[in-house]
């Protein structure tokens, strides 16, 4: 195990719909990012927040959204949901944004759009 | 197009037979490739790291190679298991990470 977990392991919504996923950091890690994971591909990157402030974004549009807290959790904020919204979720947390720094990854939430 | 392109797709071996992933990337420069298995519905889990200098790093019954002039990485898996059965992840980094879309390994026996 990695130390780091996610909630909830599953969620079905409608299109239209918002929906909230929460990360919690291995203790002291001041960095986390999120990625989307479609069926068969490699993870895409989210975005990534450092010491509660974003510090790189992939190509996403602004429905998606993050907040990182002082005890080292997170979450991902998506508006208005859209089918293509459908994916495997994963937060990784990290010391800080070097890459040479090892992520740990949570083991997901699966999101089902209907 | 990705920048990280891996081979085969997907690979069927026997409990106990070699294999050998493929990974090309076209990110230059880039400061470390890392190697992830990802079981079904988990997180990935890191493997193996090597900075764009080495050359080779392993850890257990899996060796990555890095070839850097020809872009070029390779994940070897000897002596397989069942438990080996999941996705193999190729990851390139230089201020973010660039994934692969992975192999999907299965070991029967």
């Amino acid at each position: 195990e990695t130390g780091v977990t996610q909630s909830p392991t599953h969620l079905i919504k409608t299109r239209g719909q918002q929906v909230t996923l929460r990360c919690s950091s291995q203790s002291g890690h001041n960095t986390v990012s999120w990625y989307q994971q479609a069926l068969g591909q490699g993870p895409q990157f989210i975005f990534q927040y450092y010491r509660e402030e974003e510090n790189g974004r992939g190509n996403f549009p602004p429905r998606f959204s993050g907040l990182q807290f002082p005890n080292y959790s997170s979450e991902l904020n998506v508006n208005a949901l859209e089918l293509d919204d459908s994916a495997l979720y994963l937060c990784a947390s990290s010391l800080d944004y070097s890459s040479y720094n090892e992520q740990f990854f949570g083991p997901g939430t699966r999101l089902t759009v209907l | 197009k990705n920048q990280v392109e891996q081979s085969p797709q997907s690979l069927i071996i026997l409990e106990g037979k070699n294999c050998t992933l493929q990974c090309n990337y076209t990110v230059s420069p880039f400061s470390n490739l890392r190697w992830y298995k990802q079981d079904t519905g988990r997180g990935p889990v890191s493997l193996t790291i090597m900075t764009f200098s080495e050359n080779t790093k392993s850890n257990g019954r899996y060796t990555a190679t890095l070839d850097a002039d020809t872009k070029q990485s390779s994940l070897h898996i000897t002596a397989s298991q069942l438990s080996d059965s999941a996705s193999y992840i190729c990851v390139v980094s230089l201020r973010d990470m660039r994934f692969g879309a992975g192999t999907r390994l299965t070991v029967k026996p």
